[in-house]
Parts: structure tokens; C-alpha cells; sequence
């Protein structure tokens, strides 16, 4: 069975500094895919940065980096620079496969708050 | 712009009534829809998958007699909470994917059951 796994269920971090979200997974699937995601207090899901398990190298978005490391199964998110209106819920989600119909699977979700 | 959208965005009741919430797909044929609950500071919880024409397939646990979901066509799927009770006030999110694979949430649905 596949399982996401986020062990902080918050932090909190200074403006300006870089912070490292953590995700382990487990699957025993070889085709899959790794997302995160940001929920503001507004509800909506923000995508950020995906990472299939066969990119040989790690997914980046701006200030957001995935650190993939297939053969621990994690997929932590760094973000460079944190900024204010990075403060929200994250969560680390799995999919399986690549098919459109396949579902996704998410974590328990880490609180960020970034101090000024 | 928004490419799904849910409605209503919120909605509160009484006790026993039932609800119907919307989730649209706004320029995009959605071949499969997802419904997720969400209960306060926890994560996303999958409900049930529906595809267009065909019955939803619900995860374990989830009453389908109590979740009506309806796909009724390419754009539109309706998740109906039957009977609904205060433990049923949540925070239902819909996930769409298209044909080429892009994938889009609802902004969500927040039910507040009296």
C-alpha cells in the first residue's frame, strides 16, 4: 500500500531563511509521482512543484526545489528565501502511476510560519 | 482564471437535510473527478473517484448511500451529503483531470452542518 509520511507538523522560520520540508514515502510501485502542495488559510490547494519518479534530476520552481532521494524515498521541498506569505499548511502528495484517472494520496501536513 | 470552481463555497444547514455541491470543470473536458474531505487541521482524505457516465468508485469507509455523487457529464460532478449530520461539516475539495493529464482543484466547499 502506498503511504505519505510528513513527521513536522509545524515550523517556524525567520524571513529570509531557507527551509526544508520533510516527505518520506513508501510504495512498492516503480511509476509514480511526488507533489507539493501549499493551503493558504483560504482553503485552496496551490500547486507547487512535481517530481515523477524517473526524472534524473530534481524538480525546481522558482524558490522551490524538490531534494529527491529515490533510493531513501524522500521528497523533501526546499524553499529559498522564505517570505511572509509563505506561511501555510504544506502537504506532500503521491501518485501512483501516471494515468490521469490514478488518485492521489497526501500527508499529514506540516504547518509553516515565518516569523518577520 | 480559475479553471474549476465549486459551489456553493460554503453552505451551512440544519441537521437531516441534504446538500448538493457542484464542481465544474470551466474550459477542459474532465475525464475523471475526484472528492476529497477535509476535517479542521487535517490532511485531505480521498472519498471517491467518479468518471463521466459511470458509477463512482468510494474509498473504504466512505458510505456511498450517504455521498451521492453524480458525473454526469465531461464538465460537471455533483456530491450530494444525504441525511447530513454535524460530523459531516468539512471541507470538500474536488480534483479534476483532463485528458492530457493536467490536474486542477476546486477552491472547496465549507459545510456546516447545525
Amino acid at each position: 500500500a502506498q503511504k505519505i509520511t510528513q513527521t513536522q507538523p509545524g515550523m517556524f522560520v525567520q524571513e529570509k531563511e531557507a527551509v526544508t520540508l520533510d516527505c518520506t514515502y513508501d510504495t512498492s510501485d516503480p511509476s509514480y509521482g511526488l507533489f507539493w502542495y501549499k493551503q493558504p488559510s483560504s482553503g485552496e490547494m496551490i500547486f507547487l512543484i512535481y517530481q515523477g519518479s524517473y526524472d534524473q534530476q530534481n524538480a525546481t520552481e522558482g524558490r522551490y526545489s524538490l531534494n529527491f532521494q529515490k533510493a531513501r524515498k524522500s521528497a523533501n521541498l526546499v524553499i529559498s528565501a522564505s517570505q511572509l506569505g509563505d506561511s501555510a499548511m504544506y502537504f506532500c502528495a503521491m501518485k501512483k502511476g501516471y494515468s490521469s484517472a490514478s488518485k492521489i494520496i497526501f500527508g499529514s501536513g506540516t504547518r509553516l510560519s515565518i516569523r518577520p | 482564471g480559475a479553471v474549476v470552481s465549486q459551489h456553493p463555497s460554503w453552505v451551512i444547514c440544519k441537521s437531516g437535510t441534504s446538500v448538493k455541491i457542484e464542481c465544474r470543470s470551466l474550459d477542459f473536458q474532465a475525464t475523471t473527478m475526484f472528492w476529497y474531505r477535509q476535517f479542521p487541521k487535517q490532511s485531505l482524505m480521498l472519498m471517491a473517484t467518479s468518471n463521466e457516465g459511470s458509477k463512482a468508485t468510494y474509498e473504504q469507509g466512505v458510505e456511498k448511500d450517504k455521498f451521492l455523487i453524480n458525473h454526469a457529464s465531461l464538465t460537471l460532478s455533483t456530491l450530494t451529503v444525504t441525511s447530513a449530520h454535524p460530523e459531516d461539516s468539512s471541507f470538500y475539495i474536488c480534483r479534476v483531470t483532463s485528458g492530457d493529464n493536467e490536474q486542477f482543484f476546486g477552491p472547496g466547499t465549507r459545510l456546516t452542518v447545525l
